[in-house]
């Protein structure tokens, strides 16, 4: 099973601020990253998928980059609804199988 | 527009089971495979399998495989999942979610089930 490993396991940052957030492959997973943002009490929400191809919606300060084994999103302004906790999914061993990472919280500083 | 909708709260004893169901509507059933995540309280997301609604065919993750049965019911657009022989740690919030354009990339997401195994 392809390990992915998310870091830090907690951010803070301050609004307006750059957000940086990494996600480790334990073998390369190609570009079949996708990232998911989760809200407390709500479904995770499709931010990226490819590493780096916003999905439909998002705004243009959430971006994604890398490949293989290393990955990061990136949030360049952080707006107060930026603040939950996010999580990277490998698709590249599909079938028969998915994983997520552990995730990261973004919290305000 | 796209909406799932999952069933309600369910509280089960150690060894029963539970089938959670997941009702699309705002597109075609049949065009997407579903796949069901579950999150224990204050855990992160658990990838459980996907069905294609399609042809029905399955991929289960391998720690729930012989517990968990994903079905469809195209006349009525409802996924469901079935999980069997449940523990303390299946209590979890379960998901369904639907693939995008391409397979287990998921843009929408069931509001949750959570299931509560306890005695």
């Amino acid at each position: 099973e392809i390990v992915m490993t998310q870091s830090p396991a907690t951010l803070s940052v301050s609004p307006g601020e750059r957000a940086t957030l990494s996600c480790r492959a334990s073998q390369s997973v190609s570009s079949n990253l996708a990232w998911y943002q989760q809200k407390p009490g709500q479904a995770p929400r499709l931010l990226i998928y490819g590493a780096s191809t916003r999905a439909t919606g998002i705004p243009a300060r959430f971006s994604g980059s890398g490949s293989g084994t290393e990955f990061t999103l990136t949030i360049s302004s952080l707006q107060s609804e930026d603040f939950a906790v996010y999580y990277c999914q490998q698709y590249n061993n599909w079938p028969p199988s998915i994983t997520f990472g552990q995730g990261t919280r973004l919290e305000i500083k | 527009q796209v909406q799932l909708v999952q069933s309600g709260a369910e509280v089960k004893k150690p060894g029963a089971s539970v089938k959670v169901s997941c009702k699309a509507s705002g597109y075609t059933f049949t065009s997407y495979g579903i796949s069901w995540v579950r999150q224990a309280p204050g855990q992160g997301l658990e990838w459980m399998g996907w069905i294609s609604a399609y042809n029905g065919n399955t991929n289960y993750a391998q720690k729930l495989q012989g517990r968990v049965t994903m079905t469809t019911d195209t006349s009525t657009s409802t996924a469901y999942m079935e999980l069997r022989s449940l523990r303390s740690d299946d209590t979890a919030v379960y998901y369904c979610a639907r693939d995008s354009g391409g397979p287990v990339i998921f843009d929408y997401w069931g509001q949750g089930t959570l299931v509560t195994v306890s005695s």
